[in-house]
């Protein structure tokens, strides 16, 4: 079973819907992170927590919220979804007492009309 | 903040050459990391890098730590048509700042 699993896969939605991603993982790790891929400009940082009480904004966290629901679970909301929001999300996952290293999900595409 | 320049951009190559990528940044790094991303897929880590001058390997693949902290290589020798991918930089200043800075990426194309 994949360590970092991503809801849904894909997902196709109108303007001004509100969207959720989900992530949960399997690693035990207390580090969550999400990131948007855009075609050449590699992966822009979102929104990260350290552990269930800790919440932080990354580089573009505008149009974009998220909720650390446990330790293994961190969402990503898009309260009025734009098409500039169309994007691949990742979801990331680090280990406070071990390396730097984050791993990766497998990704949500997200096609906003 | 920081910024990464990954080169090349692209690549095409044939089978059985060894590739070359690197990153360069203004800014000091504590940590290199090398992924690949598969069509579809999230990025895997390949290589991670912690004190500078380290040389890392990983099958065919070779990574180093510039001597400087604000330069790191990617080598892949022999290449194989699974090699096929997008291959993402990232450097992490560490302390206090846990965040990674990813390069653009440099899009690998190996023809058999």
């Amino acid at each position: 079973d994949a360590d970092v699993t991503q809801t849904p896969r894909n997902r196709i939605t109108k303007t001004g819907k509100r969207i959720m991603l989900e992530c949960s993982q399997t690693k035990g790790h207390d580090r969550m992170y999400w990131y948007r891929q855009d075609p050449g400009l590699g992966l822009q940082l979102i929104y990260y927590s350290f552990d269930v009480k800790d919440i932080n904004k990354g580089e573009i966290s505008d149009g974009y919220s998220v909720s650390r629901q446990a330790q293994a679970k961190f969402s990503l909301s898009l309260e009025s979804a734009i098409p500039n929001q169309t994007a691949l999300y990742f979801c990331a996952t680090s280990d406070f007492a071990g390396s730097d290293e984050q791993f990766f999900g497998p990704g949500t595409r997200l096609t906003v009309l | 903040g920081q910024q990464l320049n990954q080169s090349p951009q692209s690549m095409f190559i044939q089978e059985g050459e060894d590739v070359s990528m690197n990153c360069t940044s203004s800014s000091i790094f504590n940590t290199w990391l090398w992924y690949k991303q598969d069509p579809g897929e999230g990025p895997v880590l390949l290589i991670a890098l912690y004190k500078a001058g380290e040389l890392t390997s990983n099958g065919r693949l070779t990574a180093q730590f510039g001597i400087t902290r604000k330069d790191s290589f990617l080598n892949i020798s022999a290449s194989i048509p699974s090699d096929v991918g997008i291959y993402f930089c990232a450097g992490q200043i560490g302390g206090s700042n846990y965040k990674l800075t990813f390069g653009k990426g440099t899009l690998l194309t190996v023809n058999p």
